[in-house]
């Protein structure tokens, strides 16, 4: 049974870009939420996919969108990067929606210059 | 925003005590789950209890909930050095897709 893996796990981008990170579920998992952890403090929601669709979203601005894909692997874009998008973004895949117990992958941090 | 606050924000210990880590949250729930991080990387489920439980017990971990006051504690008894890290509960309201996360209670267990 593998775990969630991310990618990249360290990056550095500048104010205005784009990124993408990838997450591959747990096997046996068909829901991926995301999560974003500012530095001292807890993970806070994004969205999660159940079934390659949106099935909840936290507050955050639409230039942060995701997929799922058909084998339940996920993205998360974030556009027009800002310097408070630093931080700690971490995924996590469940067995069906809602928020059930989360398995989380060791996270990607971005740093915004 | 988060719902969830734990208190102490840091924790300092020896090894073999025990360490009583408490949480409190603002509305009904579904159920409550403690999370441990180790330095930055993923979060690891310890162990949920639902909102009909009052104590539930894994290992060296024992966590009680009192949905009256909405509040829960984390007790790990005889603490080792490797439960160093910081500890997060999380509240789900019924029906809810989201997890939401306290800001963490960092305990360090000196050997």
């Amino acid at each position: 049974e593998t775990g969630v893996t991310q990618s990249p796990t360290h990056l550095i981008k500048t104010r205005g870009q784009q990124v993408t990170l990838r997450c591959s579920s747990q096997s046996g998992h068909n829901t991926v939420s995301w999560y974003q952890q500012a530095l001292g403090q807890g993970p806070q929601f994004i969205f999660q996919y159940y079934r390659e669709e949106e099935n909840g979203r936290g507050n955050f601005p639409p230039r942060f969108s995701g997929l799922q894909f058909p084998n339940y692997s996920s993205e998360l874009n974030v556009n027009a990067l800002e310097l408070d998008d630093s931080a700690l973004y971490l995924c996590a895949s469940s067995l069906g929606a809602g928020a059930n117990v989360l398995t989380f992958g060791a996270g990607s941090r971005l740093t915004v210059l | 925003s988060q719902q969830g606050e734990e208190d102490p924000q840091a924790l300092s210990i020896q090894e073999g005590e025990n360490a009583t880590m408490n949480c409190s949250y603002k509305t009904s729930i579904n159920n409550l789950q403690w999370y441990r991080q180790n330095s930055g990387r993923g979060l690891v489920h310890l162990i949920l209890i639902r909102s009909n439980e009052r104590e539930k017990h894994s290992g060296r971990l024992r966590v009680t909930l009192d949905t009256s006051k909405k509040s829960s504690s984390l007790l790990i008894t005889a603490s080792r050095a490797a439960d160093t890290a910081s500890y997060f509960c999380a509240t789900n309201r019924g029906g809810s897709e989201k997890l939401v996360f306290g800001k963490g209670t960092k305990l360090t267990v000196n050997p």
